[in-house]
């Protein structure tokens, strides 16, 4: 049985602090996919990256980075300088190869105070 | 029109009516899926669409019925439901190239409140 779990559920910084947002996963898959969502307001999830098995590099995107270790089932995510407009719930979820069913986790609201 | 539509993006209904959910994807992909999005509770994957036949259904009841009549558009048909159904209804669709799982892009949701 695969599951995500995102124990934090609510988080707030302030404007220009850095955040991590924690994810951890479990599978019996050696060959499985990683995701992150943002979910704002509005409604609609926004996909932000997609990361297979077989590749620990941590990967960088503008203010954005994660962490991926296998050793820990990990695969957080951190916002440098956070701005208002990253305020949202963000997804971890997990998928294995050849079952296009996403495991999400309960998600993590993330709130920046100007 | 780009991305994943859905309509209406709010609905109230009563318990003894029937609508349905309307979903539309313009990005020329090959899977489509539902889910149910309620407080609290992880993303449920209802139903999923491959080249317009069904290949899942995540043992959603029969009030719920979906509909594919082409790789861009799915529907979702909805009668005698219970408040507990109340929700926000995603659509997503997603290449489907390989036997790797692809990023699912989604629509703004349809916020369904049963009364």
């Amino acid at each position: 049985a695969q599951k995500v779990t995102q124990a934090q559920t609510e988080i707030s910084v302030v404007e220009k602090e850095d955040v991590t947002l924690d994810c951890v996963y479990e599978t019996r898959d050696t060959t499985y996919y990683l995701f992150w969502y943002k979910q704002p307001p509005s409604g609609e999830l926004v996909f932000l990256i997609r990361r297979n098995s077989f590749d620990e590099q941590n990967e960088i995107s503008g203010r954005y980075s994660w962490n991926f270790q296998k050793s820990t089932s990990s695969f957080n995510f951190t916002i440098t300088a956070s701005q208002v407009v990253d305020s949202a719930v963000y997804f971890c979820a997990l998928s294995n190869f050849g079952n296009e069913k996403l495991t999400f986790g309960t998600g993590t609201r993330l709130t920046i105070i100007p | 029109e780009t991305g994943v539509t859905q309509t209406p993006r709010h609905l109230v209904m009563g318990m003894t009516n029937k609508k349905s959910l309307k979903c539309e994807q313009h990005l020329g992909h090959n899977a489509m899926y539902w889910y149910k999005q309620s407080a609290k509770k992880p993303l449920e994957l209802m139903f999923v669409y491959n080249f317009k036949e069904q290949t899942e259904n995540n043992s959603v009841p029969s009030r719920f019925s979906p509909e594919c009549p082409n790789s861009s558009h799915l529907f979702l048909h909805l009668h005698t439901l219970q408040p507990e159904d109340s929700a926000l209804y995603l659509c997503a669709s997603s290449p489907r190239r390989t036997s790797d799982p692809h990023e699912q892009y989604f629509g703004p949701g349809t916020r369904l409140t049963v009364t």
